[in-house]
């Protein structure tokens, strides 16, 4: 059964202050991971999709890296209104390839 | 990128009665696909809607409490049968493209009282 964890459950930054969040997996031949961004009261917002491990994507502030068990998501001198909630989910190379999605990270940066 | 709209975007509702909530996209998708939301947690997948044919559904959903239906390529509805205040959540549709990408709309708040 495939599993993603996120870490942490939530993180506080003060604008400026660059962090990474945590995405652990386990998954029978991954196809793909995934990162999105959600704002309260709406749905998620796709970010990235990353293949293989030592593949990099970059958006803005946002970085988001690939291992062959974690994935980070690097956000540089981020901004308030980079925080949201930030949720990794992942695909199996399996028949079924529906997305297995982590708790999220939830992330509020302060002015 | 495929942009998704739900109609409606909240509703209130009695214990014991049904909602049918529209999912529109505005370009073809390869698949469709319905999620629960329960607040502060994470999404789960309800079903797949599967154009001309019935649902393909996960482990603890059926059809007589959430019927699928997705007439063609753009347009899904998911019913919520017989209500109860369990069925408060945030109902996703999700659609995606070729065969990795998958967007999601804007959800609909569901309240059962």
């Amino acid at each position: 059964e495939d599993q993603v964890t996120q870490s942490p459950e939530a993180l506080r930054l003060q604008e400026g202050e660059s962090s990474s969040l945590n995405c652990s997996y386990t998954v029978s031949g991954l196809r793909g991971l995934f990162w999105y961004r959600q704002d309260p009261g709406k749905g998620p917002e796709f970010l990235f999709t990353l293949y293989s491990a030592g593949e990099e994507k970059e958006k803005e502030r946002l970085k988001a890296t690939l291992t062959k068990k974690e994935s980070f998501l690097h956000i540089t001198a981020p901004k308030p209104e980079d925080s949201a909630t930030y949720l990794c989910a992942v695909q199996s190379s399996g028949s079924a390839r529906q997305l297995t999605f982590g708790s999220g990270t939830q992330l509020t940066v302060l002015p | 990128s495929a942009v998704i709209s739900q109609k409606p975007s909240r509703d209130i509702c009695q214990r014991g009665t049904s909602l049918t909530i529209q999912c529109q996209v505005d370009s073809q998708v390869t698949m469709m696909f319905w999620y629960r939301q329960q607040p502060g947690q994470s999404l789960t997948l309800i079903a797949t809607a599967n154009q001309g044919s019935e649902a393909t559904y996960e482990s603890g959903f059926v059809i007589d409490k959430f019927p699928i239906s997705r007439p063609n390529l753009t347009f899904s509805t998911l019913t919520v049968s017989n209500m109860s205040p369990e069925d408060s959540s945030i109902y996703l549709c999700s659609g995606r493209q070729g065969s990795d990408t998958q967007y999601f709309g804007p959800g609909t708040r569901l309240t059962v009282l």
